[in-house]
């Protein structure tokens, strides 16, 4: 079964530096791997993904994310953080079959001015 | 196009009650899925439908039904509510099922159970 792992709960950064944030995965098979992000009181938006191809992927609002296949990795980065960017970010995975997307626990994002 | 549609936006229930929540997904999409979102599991899958058939189903008791209508409409259901049922239950659409399709997400219906 696959399964997804944020280490960090809380990702803190100055407005204007750069930001990751961590995502591990486990997948039978290729795995197809998304990012999706939750401001309060609403439901979560979709940011990136990546199936096939190139390693960097680049998604919306300025974010790409690396998808490492020895590290098993797919981290989320943006050059320069803003203030709007705080907000609550999920990794997820599913395998090329019809299994379900498979959410990590989130990473809770804080920018501060 | 209009989004994902989840009624009620909130809810308030007792113990022992039974509740049934609403998902519209986006026109043309045929597939929906249910996710119950707490602070400590996070995410947990419930549901998978596509054309009116369950395709997946979660680790959750069988006070968690649903399902979908011709219209791709869906509806979950849970009887006998806990305390432990509250939380943020999230409904996503998308065009059809497998991987290449990403997921449109509701704003989702925010269950309280007292």
């Amino acid at each position: 079964a696959q399964s997804v792992a944020q280490p960090e709960d809380q990702v803190n950064v100055a407005e204007g530096n750069p930001l990751t944030v961590k995502c591990t995965y486990s997948v039978s098979g290729n795995p197809y791997l998304f990012w999706y992000v939750q401001y309060p009181n609403r439901g979560l938006q979709f940011l990136l993904k990546y199936i096939t191809g190139d390693n960097l992927v680049k998604g919306s609002y300025g974010f790409e994310a690396e998808f490492n296949k020895s590290q098993t990795s797919f981290h989320l980065k943006k050059p320069s953080a803003l203030v709007s960017d705080s907000a609550l970010y999920f990794c997820a995975v599913r395998d090329g079959g019809n299994t379900p997307l498979v959410f990590g626990k989130g990473t809770r994002l804080s920018v501060i001015a | 196009k209009a989004g994902v549609t989840q009624t009620p936006r909130y809810l308030i229930k007792t113990r022992g009650q039974q509740v049934t929540l609403s998902c519209s997904p986006i026109s043309g999409h045929r597939s929906v899925s249910w996710y119950q979102q707490t602070p400590g599991q996070g995410l947990q899958f419930l549901f998978e439908y596509f054309s009116e058939t369950q395709r997946n189903k979660g680790n959750f008791p069988g006070r968690f039904s649903g399902r979908q209508f011709s219209n791709s409409r869906s509806e979950m259901n849970v009887s006998t509510l806990e305390l432990g049922d509250s939380a943020l239950y999230l409904c996503a659409s998308s065009f059809r099922t497998g991987p290449n399709y990403g997921y449109t997400f509701g704003s989702g219906t925010r269950l309280t159970v007292v």
